[in-house]
């Protein structure tokens, strides 16, 4: 139980397109989702918090126009980094949480992101 | 500005030997998280804390809780090559939200 997906792993994208990622909770109902950042041999960077049919709450410095999150859904959310540049290029990993007991966080695979 | 000082940032073992991470703060938090992530892949959970004092096992891994729920750490028995990773203490601060350690690149050779 308690499986996250997210699509796709890769992209490679031109600089100023966009790019969205999904981030699915499969056999659970996510009460809330995480987006993270980061870097490489580096920890996790929380960028913001989304809960289903509200707005999300970004982290300071985050900008929110530039990464645009939607939670449609209990089971998806999406990330969409807006006018992607080189400086955009990272590792992107949500994480879904069903409010269990412990409120336990359950990570998705991660979305290797690369702006040319 | 991080929370949780994780140590030592990198370590490096032969199998067979023992290690241990150590996860410390100032902040109290109401429960703390191990993840272990290998390259390429989101973090794995491995134990959840929630009791000041509390000791789990995980096979080769025994993970300690503090007494004042402030720190943390995870001892590894016999390292193994497959115990290789990035290894991610979490607190838990509010709102679900989790505050990360550094993390730790271990590494055990053959």
């Amino acid at each position: 139980g308690a499986v996250v997906s997210q699509h796709p792993s890769r992209v490679i994208c031109k600089s100023g397109t966009s790019v969205k990622i999904e981030c699915r909770s499969l056999d659970f109902q996510a009460t809330t989702m995480f987006w993270y950042r980061q870097f490489p041999k580096k920890s996790l960077m929380l960028m913001a918090t989304s809960n289903e049919g509200s707005k999300a709450t970004y982290e300071q410095g985050v900008e929110k126009d530039k990464f645009l999150i939607n939670h449609a859904s209990l089971t998806l959310s999406t990330l969409t980094v807006t006018s992607a540049h080189p400086e955009d290029s990272s590792f992107y990993i949500c994480s879904a949480t069903g409010g269990n007991s412990y409120n336990e966080q359950f990570f998705g695979p991660g979305t290797r992101l690369t702006v040319l | 500005t991080q929370l949780l000082e994780q140590s030592p940032q990198f370590l490096s073992i032969q199998e067979g030997e023992n290690l241990t991470v150590y996860c410390n703060s100032s902040s109290v938090f109401s429960s703390l998280q191990w993840y272990r992530q290998e390259p390429g892949e989101g973090p794995v959970l491995l134990v959840t804390v929630v009791t000041g004092g509390e000791v789990k096992k995980l096979k080769r891994l025994t993970f300690q809780f503090g007494d004042a729920r402030k720190d943390s750490s995870l001892h590894i028995t016999a390292a193994q090559p497959g115990d290789t990773g990035l290894y991610l203490c979490a607190g838990e601060i509010n709102d679900y939200k989790l505050s990360f350690g550094a993390g730790t690149t271990v590494t055990v050779r053959a």
